[in-house]
């Protein structure tokens, strides 16, 4: 089946030390969003990818990066991980669908990110 | 700005009841809206979408929801709740370049 698979599902990391999720999607969608949720709350928009074209949300902190480096996978880097950085964080997709889209948005099962 | 407001962030039903889920939404131009169901430690999983087709969706797991223009509204429905139900429901609207909205989610609580 087509899917969004994210890898690690559960990560541990010390306060302070960078750390890599990963995305990736046998969909061949052009499009690809991160998400941070934090308990008991909406996902948060941080960036997506229209193909290679990056787009960051105004308010998401310099500290969180991404990479895509081909269609499949994309990558959310958190170069200095604080306490408030724990949080699940979501992958979606989605075929682009023009200004106004009607096409959903897939989503994988997310990292659950914990912050020693 | 286009936004979904989700009334009532916590909803209990007894097994086998009626379960809504309040979604409204303000829009300058005819929504594109969905419905998502999360369950713990899980990602997003799409229940149904108005895209303007027909104003009564039918989606997975016997939900549905209908699109209101005069009021406003894309409420979530069900017949009869089952224990599996149980999660977080979250309504969202499609914004220009592919962007979501979503509301602030809605918990189901089945009570046996």
């Amino acid at each position: 089946d087509a899917m969004v698979i994210q890898n690690p599902r559960y990560q541990v990391t010390q306060f302070g030390k960078p750390v890599t999720l990963s995305c990736s999607q046998t969909l061949n969608h052009n499009v690809m969003y991160w998400y941070q949720q934090k308990s008991s709350q909406a996902p948060k928009l941080l960036f997506h990818y229209y193909d290679k074209d990056f787009n960051n949300e105004a308010d998401t902190p310099d500290n969180f990066q991404s990479r895509r480096p081909n269609t499949s996978f994309c990558f959310l880097d958190i170069r200095s991980p604080g306490l408030g950085d724990a949080a699940m964080y979501l992958c979606a997709t989605s075929p682009w669908g023009g200004t106004h889209s009607n096409q959903p948005q897939h989503f994988g099962d997310g990292t659950r990110l914990s912050i020693l | 700005a286009q936004s979904v407001t989700q009334l009532g962030s916590h909803v209990s039903v007894s097994e086998g009841a009626l379960v809504l889920l309040r979604c409204n939404y303000s829009s300058s131009v005819p929504p594109y809206l969905f419905w998502y169901v999360q369950y713990p430690n899980q990602g997003l999983q799409l229940l149904l979408k108005y895209t303007s087709a027909a104003t009564l969706v039918k989606g997975i797991n016997g939900f549905e929801a209908e699109f209101k223009k005069s009021e406003t509204s894309f409420h979530l429905t069900k017949p009869s709740a089952h224990m599996s139900d149980a999660a977080e429901y979250f309504c969202a609207v499609s914004l220009t370049g592919n962007q979501f909205y979503f509301g602030t989610g809605t918990s189901l609580t089945v009570i046996p």
